[in-house]
């Protein structure tokens, strides 16, 4: 299939603290990958984006690296602020020129 | 810079009714492509035009039709609305109909109600 997977949940966590967020996917030919984020009432932006195996996406103070032998696209930032609270999709390409989500997360970042 | 811009913002339909969404994508942008986005769900895939042609299809009911037109603008038309169509539409666009290779910008959506 095409599926991408998220962790389960929201995540809460205090400002300044370490945020990572898995994702992976499954492995059906060689797909781009992307984080996309929705703040409250808005729509989709593009956060970061890999096109090929190793390559790091960053944007932002995040980052994730398309790790092609675990199938995976994480996304990582190292000091997280009250305004990074959003929900966060992970997504591939797939097709003739679709986009598969994951389910997303809530991030919640408390002061 | 420019981006996607959708209208209306938020839409109220009662059941059975009809509703038209609106997306202009960003300029030179020949490629525009339809989400739907239920209440706290991701992103599903309805359909995509690159220059004025339907390139792909997804999981649009047949209650639903779309075009784009002669100055790249497209349409959502959605018909005998139901109560699970209230979700939140988005259009995106890219050009070249290469999008999903390098991500498509969005727009913000509108959020269809049906009661």
């Amino acid at each position: 299939g095409n599926s991408v997977t998220q962790m389960e949940g929201p995540v809460t966590l205090s400002e300044e603290a370490f945020l990572t967020i898995n994702c992976t996917y499954t492995a059906t030919g060689y797909p781009s990958l992307f984080w996309y984020v929705q703040y409250p009432g808005e729509g989709l932006q593009l956060l970061l984006k890999a096109t090929k195996a190793d390559d790091k996406g960053s944007n932002k103070g995040f980052e994730a690296t398309y790790r092609k032998e675990t199938t995976s696209f994480h996304l990582e930032k190292g000091s997280v602020q009250v305004s990074d609270s959003a929900v966060y999709f992970c997504a591939r390409s797939y097709g003739n020129n679709r986009l598969a989500f994951g389910k997303g997360n809530q991030v919640v970042v408390i002061p | 810079a420019a981006g996607v811009i959708q209208s209306p913002r938020h839409l109220i339909k009662e059941k059975r009714e009809t509703a038209t969404l609106k997306c202009y994508p960003i300029p030179r942008h020949d490629t525009v492509y339809w989400y739907q986005q239920g209440p706290g769900q991701d992103p599903q895939f309805l359909i995509s035009f690159y220059e004025k042609m339907q390139s792909d299809k997804g999981s649009i009911p047949d209650r639903f039709s779309a075009q784009q037109f002669s100055d790249y603008h497209s349409e959502l038309n959605m018909s005998s609305l139901e109560l699970g169509d209230s979700a939140l539409y988005f259009c995106a666009s890219s050009s070249g109909g290469t999008g999903s290779n390098y991500g498509y910008t969005f727009g913000s959506g509108t959020r269809l109600t049906v009661v």
